[in-house]
């Protein structure tokens, strides 16, 4: 099993539409968890944390259910802009801290 | 945030020669570099981590020999790969992390190497 798992997609979606991304990880000792955005061939960029209580910003939401060890992100009113592959990571301390990057999901929204 | 160079961008090469990567933080000191590799659809893999002036850690199944890492100062670190082959052609990233950042990660803008 992967340490983080996300559903690689594509998602499909127009201009306009809701779309949301789960993933979970294996190791329940994981402490930070984020969201990456990466556009093709160039390096991750972080989208926001995520926390348990939830967060928002903008039209992006993140949560982070411990128990569940799931973690997700929804987008609203998408964009063209929006098109690129979301990464989940997770990060835990083992020495140093340890970061775990999920494969992406990829999002293509059409106008 | 923090700026970070890498270079070079892209590289192609012939296969059995080296290739050396540059990863530069400008403005905070790197007292630790992550270099990672990235196949097309797949997760960043972690390849090695490198303290300023130590010898790098290096990944189960990713050979030292073959990727020379260079963290001589706190400003640069390099990946070389050496003798590389066509199994090679990947996306390399550098992520220095400053004592300051904790956990938030910063990356360089990746180089793309095909060997033919």
């Amino acid at each position: 099993r992967k340490e983080v798992e996300q559903d690689p997609g594509p998602f499909n979606v127009p201009e306009g539409a809701t779309v949301a991304f789960n993933c979970t990880y294996s190791n329940s000792a994981s402490q930070s968890f984020f969201w990456y955005r990466q556009d093709c061939r160039k390096e991750p960029k972080l989208l926001m944390s995520v926390y348990s209580s939830g967060n928002e910003d903008g039209r992006f939401t993140a949560q982070l259910n411990r128990a569940s060890q799931y973690i997700s992100l929804l987008i609203r009113d998408s964009k063209l802009s929006d098109s690129a592959t979301y990464l989940c990571v997770v990060s835990f301390h083992t020495g140093g801290f340890k970061t775990i990057f999920g494969a992406g999901t990829r999002l293509f929204v059409k106008a | 945030g923090a700026v970070v160079s890498q270079h070079p961008s892209w590289v192609i090469c012939k296969s059995g020669t080296s290739v050396k990567i540059e990863c530069r933080s400008l403005d905070f000191q790197a007292t630790t570099m992550f270099w990672y590799r990235q196949f097309p659809k797949q997760s960043l893999m972690l390849m090695a981590t490198s303290n300023e002036g130590s010898k790098a850690t290096y990944e189960q199944g990713v050979e030292k020999d073959k990727f020379l890492i260079n963290h001589a100062s706190l400003t640069l670190s390099t990946l070389t790969v050496t003798s590389a082959h066509p199994e090679d052609s990947s996306f390399y990233i550098c992520s220095p992390q400053g004592a300051e950042f904790n956990e938030k990660l910063f990356f360089g803008s990746g180089t793309q190497l095909s060997v033919l």
